[in-house]
Parts: structure tokens; sequence; C-alpha cells
């Protein structure tokens, strides 16, 4: 039992390229997010999924899609990076859209230059 | 949306002492209250949760106070303990009901001296 795993761990993209993010979960959870992690600002919310086939924006949106692809993975793209979206993501996953635990997963530093 | 302010930003204590970590959040429809470590290198990790119908919540060292007149909840560490030393956020829904989508502090850095 994994958990929630996220690839690549690090990355490394200049101004203007594009990448996507993968998430996925192995608890049979209903709900998934994307966070954003900056100094000083805590955890922010960029995209979350209620359910398989729903997606709702967070705090953070603009920059960024996401693709519920199925229940077990969902994914954040960057379509055309900006040094502003370096920062650390996280993935996480809960029962549902309810007052539960969300699961987190261990992160992917990204660096824009 | 919902606002949470969390203070402090660090906190330093000997081994033994007891921490606290205050949130205020600003919408009084809010009424579920988590709160998370994130250990250096790793995601954050649920250690203790509330919800609007109590006032206390504890779990060995920890304890949650929350507080719905004035709007804010404290976290409570007693016997503090080295590895205790980690980042604390606390959190509040999103739009006052949606759990879904949280809210969280700036965070805490937490640091227990030997």
């Amino acid at each position: 039992n994994a958990g929630v795993t996220q690839t690549p761990k690090f990355q490394v993209l200049k101004t203007g390229q594009s990448m996507t993010l993968q998430c996925a979960q192995d608890m049979n959870h209903n709900s998934m997010y994307w966070y954003r992690q900056d100094p000083g600002m805590g955890l922010r919310l960029i995209y979350y999924s209620a359910s398989e086939g729903t997606t709702d924006k967070g705090e953070v949106p603009n920059g960024y899609n996401v693709s519920r692809l199925n229940k077990r993975e969902f994914s954040l793209r960057l379509e055309s990076a900006a040094p502003s979206q370096t920062s650390v993501y996280f993935c996480a996953s809960s029962e549902g859209p309810g007052p539960y635990e969300q699961y987190f997963g261990p992160g992917t530093r990204l660096t824009v230059t | 949306g919902e606002n949470v302010e969390q203070h402090p930003s660090t906190l330093s204590v000997q081994e033994g002492d007891s921490a606290v970590i205050k949130c205020t959040y600003s919408d009084s429809a809010s009424n579920y209250f988590p709160w998370y470590k994130q250990e250096l290198g790793k995601g954050p990790q649920l250690i203790i949760d509330i919800r609007s119908n109590v006032g206390e919540k504890k779990d060995q060292r920890i304890a949650v106070t929350l507080n719905k007149t004035a709007k804010h909840f404290s976290l409570h560490i007693t016997e503090t303990q080295p590895e205790d030393s980690a980042v604390y956020f606390c959190a509040a829904p999103a739009g006052g009901t949606s759990y879904g989508k949280l809210t969280f502090g700036q965070g805490t850095i937490l640091t227990v001296h030997p």
C-alpha cells in the first residue's frame, strides 16, 4: 500500500516549457487535490476533484490545468511555465469531499528558470 | 472565502516544555478544523482535528481547543520532545463548509531543543 505517489520528485524547466505532474493513490479515495507550497505562504489549493469526472478551481488555478484520468490518478499540467510557478507541489487524496483526513504525497520540487 | 491567520511563525522551546500555536479564521460558518504536521522533506500529515460541536479534543500529548465565538482555535503540545520539531499548519474549510477545499495557515516552525 503506497498511499499517494507523485512523479517526478524534482524538475527544472525553462520559462515557456510545459510539463505534467503525475499523482496516483491506491486507497480507493474519491477526492483528490493539488496544492502548491511557497515559503511563508502555507499550502494553497490549485485544483481539486471531489469525485471521478469532476474538477473545481481552488485558490490559485491560473496557469494550471488538471485531468482526473480515473479514480486513482489526478494530473496537473503547466502549459507554459513561468518563474512564479517555482514551488513545491503536493498531491493529496481523501475519502470524499467531507471533513476527512487528506493524505499527502511526498511532493515535487519544481524550479522554473 | 475563508481567511486563516496562524501565529507564531516560529516557536522555539526546551524539551519537556509546552508549545501553543494559535489560528484565527474569518468565516463563522466553518465547522471543521484540522492540524497537520510536516517533517522536513515530506508531505503534511494530519495529527488532530476538531469539529465545531466540541470545544476541546485530546490525543495523548496533543490537544486542540476551539472558541467559536472568538473564531480561533489552538494546538497545544505538552511535554515536547525533539521529534515534535516540524512545521505545523492549521486549516479551515474554504467557504465555510466546503470541506474538500481547505484554507491553510502560513505555518509554524517548531523547534524543540534537547
